[in-house]
């Protein structure tokens, strides 16, 4: 099984303020033969279901705003908040789907104003 | 536009079978790549993948799950149904379904297995 790590367990960053998130898999996650890594980034908000942001690492999904971006390979990856707002408090989680008979989800990351 | 529905009980009791149905509609699962899964969350908790069909009727189940898993699809309703046997009360959650999009890989449309769209949610409480 692939095993998903982020990092930190939660940060609070000012508004205006970058935030960054790292996500670690226990194995590879870049699909050699098409140089894909096969890594999505959800935000979710309280009472909500869990947002899109990102797929294969870095691809933003149609209509996130372009202060959020995605970044790394293989086995580490970064999702960055370059420009913290108040409408980005969340709880943040990477997912691989690389392996097939297993896509797992991060344990979460959870941003906050200072 | 895509929406998806998750409906079924809010509550079951121990050992109880779990059927829960996803009705979806702006889009069809007889799409070449397309995929509707299933992703659980217990209270203040992290999400958990449980299940995806995809167009095919590839069945795709949790390891740790698959034994009490079944997933099934019925294209001409829109809906895709999820049972969970033997249910307990650390399978309290909200349940998910959500649509998994198609990618071109190469000169063919094949599943990914992240999820683009998602329903609202079912909170089911596993009690006696």
């Amino acid at each position: 099984d692939i095993v998903m790590t982020q990092s930190p367990d939660s940060l609070a960053v000012s508004l205006g303020e970058r935030a960054t998130i790292n996500c670690k898999s226990s194995q590879s996650v870049l699909y050699s033969s098409n140089n894909k890594n096969y890594l999505a980034w959800y935000q979710q908000k309280p009472g909500q279901p869990p947002k899109l942001l990102i797929y294969w690492a870095s691809t933003r999904e149609s209509g996130v705003p372009d202060r959020f971006s995605g970044s790394g390979s293989g086995t580490d990856f970064t999702l960055t908040i370059s420009s913290l707002q108040a409408e980005d408090v969340a709880v943040y989680y990477c997912q691989q789907y690389y392996s097939t008979l297993l896509f797992t989800f991060g344990p979460g990351t959870k941003v906050d104003i200072k | 536009q895509i929406t998806l529905k998750e409906s079924g009980p809010t509550l079951v009791k121990p050992t109880q079978t779990l059927t829960l149905t996803c009705t979806f509609s702006g889009f069809s699962l007889s799409t070449s790549g397309v995929g509707v899964g299933w992703i659980r969350q217990p209270p203040g908790k992290a999400l958990e993948w449980l299940a995806l069909i995809y167009w095919d009727d590839d069945k795709r189940y949790s390891p740790s799950l698959k034994s009490r898993l079944t997933i099934t699809k019925d294209t001409s309703k829109n809906q895709v149904v999820l049972t969970m046997t033997n249910m307990d009360p650390v399978d309290t959650a909200t349940y998910y379904c959500a649509h998994s999009p198609p990618a071109i890989f190469g000169v063919v449309m094949g599943g990914t297995g992240y999820f683009d769209y998602w329903g609202q949610g079912t909170l089911v409480t596993v009690s006696s």
